[in-house]
């Protein structure tokens, strides 16, 4: 069946160290991938999106993200996180639907 | 432009209450979807409508019905709440990606 997954439920990090957060779909076609944050009461906002051409995509807040076909990913990267990171980042695609599949979210802690 | 509005912000209904949830956005998008998010499974979709006129369920229809007004509005309605219906309940639309609405906090005692 059709799925995205991120494996990192939980991840606790200091401050400035790097962040990687998995993601990988399940769908052989072409797909649109995007990364989505929840801050703590708030609602999702859209960090960063693919669609097409290049596979290394910039989005807000620093973060990007590299989408690669043969390993069915689009990993989440931030080279130096800050406590304001801490926060739920949800993966999701529409896998070849017109529905919006999200993965089940990882939830980043960053402490001082 | 107000993006995607959602009410009400909190509700707490007894079993077997019902209720609508409202949903509207001001975008001109024709995909609308209602998702419900419970702690560690993320978002999960319960219906969407790609255009005016046409719904769909989603992965978690089962105890709730939509109805797609017109091209703004998309509604969620629970005919007869359960607990296992505590949830916080999210509405979106696509344009070209897609936007949340602020959330509704239901609690079904």
């Amino acid at each position: 069946a059709q799925s995205v997954s991120q494996h990192n439920h939980h991840v606790i990090l200091s401050e400035a160290a790097s962040l990687e957060l998995g993601c990988n779909y399940s769908y052989g076609g072409t797909v649109n991938l995007f990364w989505y944050v929840q801050y703590p009461g708030q609602h999702l906002q859209l960090l960063l999106k693919y669609f097409s051409g290049d596979p290394l995509v910039k989005g807000i807040k620093g973060f990007e993200a590299e989408f690669i076909k043969s390993k069915f990913s689009f990993n989440l990267r931030k080279p130096s996180v800050q406590w304001s990171d801490t926060a739920e980042y949800f993966c999701a695609s529409f896998l070849g639907t017109d529905k919006l599949i999200f993965g089940t979210g990882t939830r980043l802690q960053v402490f001082p | 432009n107000a993006g995607v509005t959602q009410t009400p912000k909190f509700q707490v209904l007894k079993t077997g209450q019902s209720m609508t949830l409202q949903c509207a956005q001001d975008m001109n998008h024709n995909s609308m979807y209602w998702y419900r998010q419970d702690p560690g499974m993320g978002l999960r979709l319960i219906y969407y409508s790609a255009s005016e006129g046409t719904t769909d369920k989603g992965e978690v229809p089962n105890g709730y019905n939509v109805s797609r007004l017109n091209k703004r509005e998309f509604s969620l309605r629970l005919e007869s709440a359960a607990p296992s219906q505590t949830s916080v309940y999210f509405c979106a639309s696509y344009g070209d990606t897609q936007y949340f609405g602020p959330g509704t906090r239901l609690t079904v005692l």
